[in-house]
């Protein structure tokens, strides 16, 4: 079973300044993908940026990139220039690239409060 | 390019009771996944359909069902609603694994 961890339940920042937040992960499988999602409080979750294991580069979306440590299993999303748009609930995702059961399925964390202060 | 669209948006229903829930997947995505999400926690899996067949399912009982219809809609029915199962449902839809999924705005699913 995967499992996914995000050990941040809050961060604040300042508009205009950087922030990282954190995601570990377990996993037996060797090729999957990682995801950050956003949700704000329209509640609709919105995908921020994606990440295949096989990929050692790392994901970058304009302000959004992502460090990923593949045998840490560490998945950390690192958002620049922060906007007051940014404010939402963060969550770090997981889906394995294989058959069975639970094809497809994506395991999330816990997720982190982020808000950007003006 | 539509997104996924879910109905209805709001829902309160008494303990014991049965509740059908609706989604509207992306055009040209095949397949449809629902989470329950409690308040302050992350999407927990219910189940998977893909091309009208279910092929993957979370830790969730028989009284939680679903349907996929031909043109990929889909529904969750809940059966003998329990307290906690107040909660936001999400609806997903995807084309391939890996390039990502569409969400819905969900249901927010009351039970009193």
């Amino acid at each position: 079973a995967q499992t996914v961890t995000q050990s941040q339940p809050e961060m604040s920042v300042q508009e205009a300044e950087t922030v990282t937040l954190s995601c570990t992960y377990d996993t037996s499988e060797n090729n999957y993908y990682l995801f950050w999602y956003k949700q704000p409080p329209s509640r609709q979750m919105i995908l921020v940026i994606r990440q295949e294991a096989y990929k050692q580069q790392n994901a970058t979306e304009n302000r959004f990139s992502v460090n990923f440590q593949k045998a840490a299993k560490s998945f950390s999303l690192k958002i620049s220039d922060s906007q007051l748009g940014d404010t939402a609930m963060y969550f770090c995702a997981f889906v394995a690239n294989a058959g069975g059961t639970s094809y497809g399925k994506l395991t999330f964390g816990q997720g982190t409060i982020l808000t950007v202060h003006p | 390019e539509t997104g996924v669209t879910q109905s209805p948006t709001h829902l309160i229903k008494t303990r014991g009771q049965q509740v059908t829930l609706r989604c509207s997947s992306q055009s040209g995505h095949n397949t449809v996944s629902w989470y329950q999400q409690a308040l302050g926690q992350g999407p927990q899996f219910i189940f998977q359909y893909y091309r009208e067949e279910e092929n993957g399912r979370g830790n969730f009982p028989p009284r939680f069902s679903g349907l996929q219809f031909p043109n990929y809609s889909s529904e969750l029915n809940v059966n003998a609603l329990e307290l906690d199962d107040s909660a936001l449902y999400l609806c997903a839809s995807s084309l391939r694994i890996g390039y990502g999924y569409t969400f819905g705005s969900g249901t927010r699913l009351t039970v009193v």
